[in-house]
């Protein structure tokens, strides 16, 4: 597709599972984000992948969380032993290149704990 | 620390009557900046956005006005429509450099006709 594809849309999981969550960004774009927004918040910067360079995971917010993009485009985010409070809709954005330029955001994917 | 604010939580309007959503940011390395919209259980979607060399950018009914002295920036929706309901999210990045947009928390809009 043209646009930027995320999977699973929604996933219903048991606290201490460990999640998967995969994202497709637009082809040809070398820059890829995973952002997060919790219910009533605004959204939160979790990763950033840009070409060769060594991830930014500044905004992860524990060692539970962890992201790899395999062969400079499809990425997964992984959450371990989930708890409640990691029930949000993950974001995943791509965009052509570093810094200043448009991101385009797909669907997400909203993950509830129970 | 938050670096976007968008302090207004929730706006509600009339149909036909001219919306302004604001934006405040403290980071004076920041000199691009964007609006999203996002309706309920989709993604945000790009709206419009300005870079510091203006201080306003027009595109149908959506204006960006930034000042960049007081640090903050404003989205005009005239004439507001009902499918202008949805949260607006404001972003600002460094124009140079990898660093990821930094979001405010989003005002939600509500049109009313």
């Amino acid at each position: 597709g043209a646009g930027v594809s995320q999977s699973p849309s929604n996933k219903v999981t048991e606290k201490g599972k460990d999640v998967e969550l995969r994202c497709d960004p637009i082809s040809g774009h070398t820059a890829l984000y995973w952002y997060r927004q919790s219910l009533g918040q605004g959204l939160e910067f979790l990763i950033y992948f840009q070409g060769n360079s060594a991830p930014d995971k500044s905004g992860l917010p524990s060692d539970r969380f962890s992201a790899e993009r395999t062969g400079g485009s499809v990425s997964t985010l992984t959450i371990q032993r989930t708890q409640q409070e990691d029930s949000a809709v993950y974001l995943c954005a791509s965009m052509t290149g570093g810094g200043g330029n448009t991101i385009y955001f797909g669907e997400g994917s909203w993950l509830t704990v129970v | 620390d938050q670096q976007v604010k968008q302090n207004s939580p929730s706006l509600s309007v009339q149909e036909g009557r001219i919306s302004i959503l604001n934006c405040d940011y403290t980071n004076s390395m920041f000199d691009y900046f964007l609006w999203y919209k996002k309706y309920p259980a989709e993604g945000p979607t790009f709206l419009i956005s300005i870079s510091s060399i203006k201080d306003k950018n027009e595109d149908g009914r959506f204006t960006v006005f930034l000042n960049k002295s007081a640090k903050h920036l404003s989205l005009h929706i005239v004439p507001s429509q009902p499918g202008d309901s949805a949260v607006y999210f404001c972003a600002a990045s460094p124009h140079s450099g990898n660093t990821p947009l930094v979001f405010g928390k989003g005002t939600r809009l509500s049109v009313i006709a």
